[in-house]
């Protein structure tokens, strides 16, 4: 059972570089979205995709770009990385909720723990 | 907004001893409630979850209440061992602007169980 799969674990970047977390599931979930964790802030939403095609930013998409050219896969792109984007990212997919309330479940990826330095 | 607050850690306790961790919750509809737990250097996996008001979620020993009449979600367990040792995170699900769920965290309770 692969779920929720995110590559690299680690990653240490110089600033002003770029580079693609990835991340691929294979529950053919519609939702995909990326978080980001920090110390005492628990974790925050960046992007989101509802479905192919279609991306949404969250609560802090500065800085970050995301695609979602296929079901299974939406990468997370930092254009020019800055320090203040050391962090562990989660990527998280879901199918696409009947409605509120519906206790749709969320799987989480294992965590990209990314420091620029 | 929507928004979750759970109680500040860390949180140290012996093996065998009573848990409780505090959540109560902001919501303007009828949120699903979430108890996640991250053990050290892995991801976040799902411990239980309610769905509607009275619902008890539970697994591996632990309990939680949807409370509506407190909008609360306390997370319990009768007796802690060394490999509950992590970080709690409890949450909700919201709606967002284009219809579809999203997750709104608490800031984490980290969780210690000694010996």
């Amino acid at each position: 059972n692969a779920g929720v799969t995110q590559t690299p674990k680690f990653q240490v970047l110089k600033t002003g570089q770029s580079m693609t977390l990835q991340c691929a599931q294979d529950m053919n979930h519609e939702y995909m979205s990326w978080y980001r964790q920090d110390p005492g802030m628990g974790l925050r939403l960046i992007h989101y995709s509802v479905g192919a095609g279609i991306t949404d930013q969250g609560e802090v998409p500065n800085g970050y770009n995301v695609s979602r050219s296929t079901t299974e896969d939406f990468p997370l792109r930092l254009l020019s990385a800055a320090p203040s984007q050391t962090s562990v990212y989660f990527c998280a997919s879901s199918f696409r909720p009947l409605g509120q309330g519906a206790g749709n479940t969320i799987y989480f990826g294992e965590g990209s723990w990314l420091t620029v330095v | 907004g929507d928004s979750v607050t759970q109680m500040e850690g860390p949180v140290t306790l012996s093996e065998e001893a009573f848990l409780t961790i505090n959540c109560t919750y902001t919501a303007t509809g009828y949120p699903s409630l979430f108890w996640y737990v991250q053990y050290p250097g892995e991801g976040l996996q799902l411990l239980l979850k309610a769905t509607k008001a009275d619902d008890k979620g539970s697994n591996k020993g632990f309990e939680a209440t949807y409370r509506k009449e407190t909008t609360s979600f306390h997370l319990e367990k009768g007796s802690v061992q060394v490999s509950d040792s992590a970080v709690y995170f409890c949450a909700l699900s919201d709606i967002t602007q284009g219809g579809s769920e999203k997750l709104v965290f608490g800031k984490g309770t980290k969780l210690t169980v000694n010996p």
